[in-house]
């Protein structure tokens, strides 16, 4: 079964708004979650590490305060994508690592209007 | 040169033959390296993990590790329609299994033809 959840699984917003995206370890603890966009017809691309407690360390090139990463437990962790613009428009995955595998979520599917 | 690299096919073989999947990778000293499944509109699913050179087995898939090549492949026997999906080779970033950071080859579109 799934060991990992994300939810919502599609979201369609106007442009200017802001988007949460939840990600859920199920049945274990995740102290490390990793965030991900994948655009059409190409591959993953990380976005930034979120570490339980602290602050998230984010990729070269992706803006940490347009994408707000909340790690606040052990078994979640937040993805806010602030003032969302058309470009922002992409699959969102994350992942969590239970014993030695990273696990993916389902995904959200974000649609900037 | 990337980090990962992978033909993005599409690789088209009739069910029932072997797919062979390439991926090469540029850091020397990875130690472990991941094959991912990802259907259409999905998120992708591990099929198989490798950390040592040769092959590894299961069920109907195979991993080949060369590492003096820098080379992992994936082979899967017996292709059924149900294997047509984009195949992504990762490999953590740095020194460690896959609690590092992932970096993800552009993938393999694998079409099996009925």
């Amino acid at each position: 079964g799934a060991v990992v959840s994300q939810h919502p699984s599609r979201v369609i917003c106007k442009s200017g708004t802001s988007v949460k995206i939840e990600c859920r370890s199920l049945d274990f603890q995740a102290t490390t979650m990793f965030w991900y966009r994948q655009f059409p017809k190409q591959s993953l691309m990380l976005m930034a590490t979120s570490n339980e407690g602290s602050k998230a360390t984010y990729e070269q090139g992706v803006e940490k305060d347009k994408f707000l990463i909340n790690h606040a437990s052990l078994t979640l962790s937040t993805l806010t994508v602030t003032s969302a613009h058309p470009e922002d428009s992409s699959f969102y995955i994350c992942s969590a690592i239970r014993t030695d595998t990273q696990y993916f979520g389902p995904g959200t599917r974000l649609t900037v209007l | 040169q990337k980090e990962v690299e992978q033909n993005s096919g599409p690789l088209s073989v009739p069910e029932g033959a072997i797919a062979s999947l390439n991926c090469t990778y540029s850091d020397r000293g990875s130690q472990s390296f991941f094959w991912y499944r990802q259907y259409s509109g999905k998120s992708p699913e591990l099929i198989m993990s490798i950390y040592s050179n040769g092959d590894k087995e299961d069920g109907r898939f195979t991993a080949q590790l060369n590492k003096a090549s820098q080379y992992v492949s994936l082979l899967i026997r017996d292709s059924q329609p149900s294997d047509s999906a984009t195949y992504l080779c990762a490999v953590p970033r740095g020194y460690g299994g896959a609690t590092n950071k992932l970096i993800f080859g552009t993938g393999t579109l694998l079409a099996v033809q009925p």
